[in-house]
């Protein structure tokens, strides 16, 4: 079964940017949806956009419309989620997650990536 | 839109059974059967327990259950155990026009 592993963690300053990375530890993920899913300190989990790997179809939530960039490599092993803009309160835990076909459910998650923003 | 309304805590022994709910609307978990729940212990990678509302991955103990009745979903942990002891968080496919998916608050299960 395939397995997401995700970048290692980030410390970034207000107003960077951020990429994070999800590799398929076997073959690819055609077929799949990969999500991308944080959680900040304290917090929930929350949705903030996806990516159909086969067309490269995105979705964003509103919350992160034009912050936020998903993409993957022509090999479709990897996927990844740049966040630009950071603020403070992005700091948070950011998860893939994977969506086989069009199931509307996150079967497979990678490890994590702490993304902290500070000055 | 907002999260779905979970209890922030429920608490039972070992071998008893607990009940938490994740409250919607009409556009989430009242318009379709796409609940998920998901167990999230510290340091690891949060796991799929129930989706479709009442379905189990392959490899979930059978003590994990789900139910929905209208706008309300709610995950059922039967004879509890002290592994079970994590945080969940219940999902729903949503028809709202600014996200896609909404998360529950987040239920911390305490096994005393």
């Amino acid at each position: 079964q395939v397995q997401l592993v995700q970048s290692g963690a980030e410390v970034k300053n207000p107003g960077a940017s951020v990429m994070v990375s999800c590799k398929a530890s076997r073959n690819t993920f055609t077929g799949y949806h990969i999500h991308w899913v944080r959680q900040a300190p304290g917090q929930g989990l929350e949705w903030m956009g996806c990516i159909n790997i086969n067309n490269g179809g995105t979705r964003y939530a509103q919350e992160f419309q034009g912050r936020v960039t998903v993409t993957r490599d022509t090999s479709i092993t990897t996927a990844s989620m740049e966040l630009s803009g950071l603020i403070s309160d992005d700091t948070a835990l950011y998860y893939c997650a994977g969506e086989v076909g069009v199931t509307k459910n996150f079967h497979l998650w990678g490890q994590g990536t702490l993304v902290t923003v500070s000055s | 839109q907002s999260a779905l309304t979970q209890p922030a805590s429920v608490s039972g022994s070992p071998g008893q059974s607990i009940t938490i709910s994740c409250t919607g609307s009409s556009s989430d978990v009242g318009a379709y059967n796409y609940v998920s729940w998901y167990q999230l212990h510290p340091g690891k990678a949060p796991k799929l327990m129930i989706y479709d509302v009442s379905n189990r991955p392959s490899g979930v103990s059978n003590r994990f259950s789900g139910f929905k009745s209208a706008n309300t979903a709610s995950l059922t942990i039967s004879g509890l155990q002290p592994e079970d002891e994590a945080d969940y968080y219940c999902s729903s496919f949503t028809s709202s026009s600014t996200l896609a998916y909404v998360f529950g608050t987040g239920t911390k299960v305490t096994v005393l």
